[in-house]
């Protein structure tokens, strides 16, 4: 089945710092990658996705890129917030009976100091 | 539209006991899906229900089960509880996007807790 590798497990950056964090994944007919964001007791939200015919995403200060060959994509945060403190979880999506199914990454936290 | 809701929040149960999760996708939502939620294992995929039939379903125990009614609302069911199924069980749902269900819109989940 799909493994889905995540780094760093922790991540500590001062407030305006830039933070990347990186995925790979094995199973290349994955072509679906969503982020979520989980805070502290809240539930898992997605951030960002991006698509296998597609190499880089923006949204504001969040941006993905997708490197299809060597199965690998980030997520890069700009001028970071105390706000965006949090654990950040990767995925990758295979079809399957209808439906993407993501396996996880096993998480990010993401600390920005103020 | 309201979001993903999940019934109770939290539960205690003794080993052995069965326990009973409720989901209520976004309306419109025909696809919902469980998660387990560990700090050891991470998130898990346990399984995914679309318009009442089960369409996929990940590498859990058969103790593991669940079913989706007629409005998308699912349940799921854990017999025989053991200590280890202690864990945040999330449901999400999802609709079509073309032909597929992709970007998951979880609930807040439930804190199953076994002693």
């Amino acid at each position: 089945g799909e493994n889905v590798e995540q780094h760093p497990s922790t991540l500590s950056v001062q407030e305006g710092d830039s933070a990347v964090i990186k995925c790979t994944y094995s199973d290349s007919a994955s072509n679906y990658f969503p982020w979520y964001k989980q805070e502290l007791g809240k539930r898992p939200q997605l951030i960002i996705d991006i698509r296998s015919n597609v190499g880089e995403k923006k949204d504001q200060r969040i941006a993905v890129t997708l490197n299809k060959t060597a199965k690998h994509f980030s997520l890069h945060i700009t001028e970071t917030q105390p706000e965006d403190s949090a654990v950040y979880f990767c995925a990758a999506s295979k079809a399957s009976g209808g439906s993407y199914i993501p396996t996880f990454g096993r998480g990010t936290s993401l600390i920005v100091h103020p | 539209k309201a979001g993903v809701t999940q019934t109770p929040r939290y539960l205690i149960k003794t080993r052995g006991q069965q326990v009973t999760l409720s989901c209520s996708p976004i309306s419109g939502h025909r696809s919902v899906s469980w998660y387990q939620q560990t700090p050891g294992q991470g998130l898990q995929f346990l399984f995914e229900y679309f318009s009442e039939t089960q369409r996929n379903k990940g590498n859990f125990p058969g103790r593991f089960s669940g079913r989706q009614f007629s409005n998308s609302r699912s349940e799921m069911n854990v017999s025989t509880l053991e200590l280890g199924d202690s864990a945040l069980y999330l449901c999400a749902s999802s609709t079509l996007t073309g032909t597929y269900t992709d970007t998951q819109y979880f609930g807040p989940g439930t804190r199953l807790t076994v002693l």
